[in-house]
């Protein structure tokens, strides 16, 4: 079947702006993480829904990183007030259920100018 | 939280050779350990994964050694390939759900 898929692709915005990321799970997947991963880094947790909600939110860096999955499978990663340092690769998995493997998504490059 | 310390960052082998990777971890409550390849530009995959009721894995060229006393894991690739030349991550997962990654090893197999 198809793997998690993430859109867009690329996104490049100035700073200041709001950039919505969007996710889509292999279906059937009820948990789902998002990454961010920074050039030469390893991923870095960010926030796991089991469901609906948000059953760990505690790597967001700050208040301008939030996230939903209002229906229990796709999922939008939003950054307010977009900063440099925000610039990243934003990498979404889905697993079966918590702690089964999980697959990863082809990442969205964000770029803030 | 958890803390996942990998080595080395870079590792060149000749083709036919084989490649070690170690990782250690810092949550002796961590179950779960898997290695994810990943090409530039591309998503991370999963190559294999172990549980700590298991000390060693293994799938055709890969194996993984885990020791949950030492708190540390390697991942063994034998008869390595071109193809292999990627940057491999370890992870560490367990009641926190989420993984927490190593800061990669770039392997490059020379033909």
């Amino acid at each position: 079947g198809a793997g998690v898929s993430q859109t867009p692709s690329n996104k490049v915005t100035e700073k200041g702006k709001y950039v919505e990321l969007r996710c889509d799970p292999i279906s059937g997947h009820t948990a789902l993480y998002w990454y961010r991963q920074s050039l030469g880094q390893g991923p870095e947790f960010l926030i796991y829904f089991q469901g609906t909600g948000a059953a760990d939110d505690s790597g967001l860096p700050n208040d301008r990183f939030f996230a939903v999955r209002p229906e229990g499978s796709v999922s939008t990663l939003k950054i307010q007030r977009t900063e440099r340092g925000d610039s990243a690769v934003y990498l979404c998995a889905s697993s079966l259920s918590s702690r089964e493997t999980q697959y990863f998504g082809p990442g969205t490059r964000l770029l803030v100018l | 939280g958890e803390n996942v310390e990998q080595h080395p960052s870079t590792l060149s082998v000749q083709e036919g050779d084989s490649a070690v990777i170690k990782c250690t971890y810092s949550d002796s409550a961590s179950n779960y350990f898997p290695w994810y390849k990943q090409e530039l530009g591309k998503r991370p995959q999963l190559i294999i994964d172990i549980r700590s009721n298991v000390g060693e894995k293994k799938d055709q060229r890969i194996a993984v050694t885990l020791n949950k006393t030492a708190k540390h894991f390697s991942l063994h690739i034998t008869e390595t390939q071109p193809e292999d030349s990627a940057v491999y991550f370890c992870a560490a997962g367990g009641s926190a759900r989420q993984l927490t990654f190593g800061s990669g090893t770039q392997l490059t197999v020379l033909p």
